[in-house]
């Protein structure tokens, strides 16, 4: 059964970047046709996603973050990562790493990570 | 984007009670249409995917429906472990987006 999890510093300083690794077990990251995605959860808020990765590389970005990030993967080591640049305290929030599964009728994040909680303060 | 929007944005109920929820999106998503459920400090789980399939290992109890812009899940009696807060999400298109959220309350 393939886990997900997060892992990188949990404190980040206003104006630097933050880079969150996701190490997936269980499976490889480069079998089967799935995209690897990060989603982030403001304290008591809802759920945005961030952006994804295909195991060729090719990304899809949230515009609203597109000039901020980047995620990549390295299939050898079985993670992705993303970087978020020039973060302020708006960036703080839960980031959880998740799979996208489909099939012929649908995609779906599942599994996901346990989640890792980024503050951005000084 | 596409913007998903649930109905109510919280919601008391009871042991036993059927509750449904909605989810509508602001322009036709098919069938994709995707139903989580999140506990505190928790990741979000996986219910209901493609509107209407029960993801393996959730009970019964849940089911989704609806296509184009308006969709439903639906709990058919209350357990305990189902107070919680549930999101829809379309997967028709990038950006992925995700409703605001339904606090499913005591």
């Amino acid at each position: 059964q393939v886990q997900l999890q997060e892992s990188g510093p949990g404190l980040v300083k206003p104006s630097q970047t933050l880079s969150l690794t996701c190490t997936v077990s269980g499976g490889s990251i480069s079998s089967g046709s799935y995209y690897w995605s990060w989603v982030r959860q403001p304290a008591g808020k809802g759920l945005e996603w961030i952006g994804r990765v295909y195991t060729s590389g090719s990304t899809n970005y949230n515009p609203s973050l597109e000039s901020r990030v980047t995620i990549s993967v390295d299939t050898s080591k079985n993670q992705f990562s993303l970087k978020l640049s020039s973060v302020t305290a708006a960036d703080t929030a839960v980031y959880y790493c998740a799979r996208e599964d489909r099939n012929d009728v649908g995609r779906w994040f599942d599994p996901w990570g346990q989640g890792t909680l980024v503050t951005v303060s000084s | 984007d596409i913007q998903m929007t649930q109905s109510p944005s919280s919601l008391s109920a009871s042991v036993g009670d059927r509750v449904t929820i909605t989810c509508r999106a602001s322009q036709s998503i098919s069938s994709y249409l995707n139903w989580y459920q999140q506990k505190p400090g928790k990741a979000p789980k996986l219910l209901i995917y493609a509107a209407s399939s029960l993801q393996s290992g959730v009970p019964s109890g849940f089911s989704g429906s609806g296509s184009g812009t308006d969709f439903t899940l639906t709990i058919s009696s209350l357990q305990p472990e189902d107070f919680a807060t549930y999101y829809c999400q379309q997967s028709y298109t990038t950006p992925r987006t995700f409703g605001q959220g339904t606090k499913l309350e005591i």
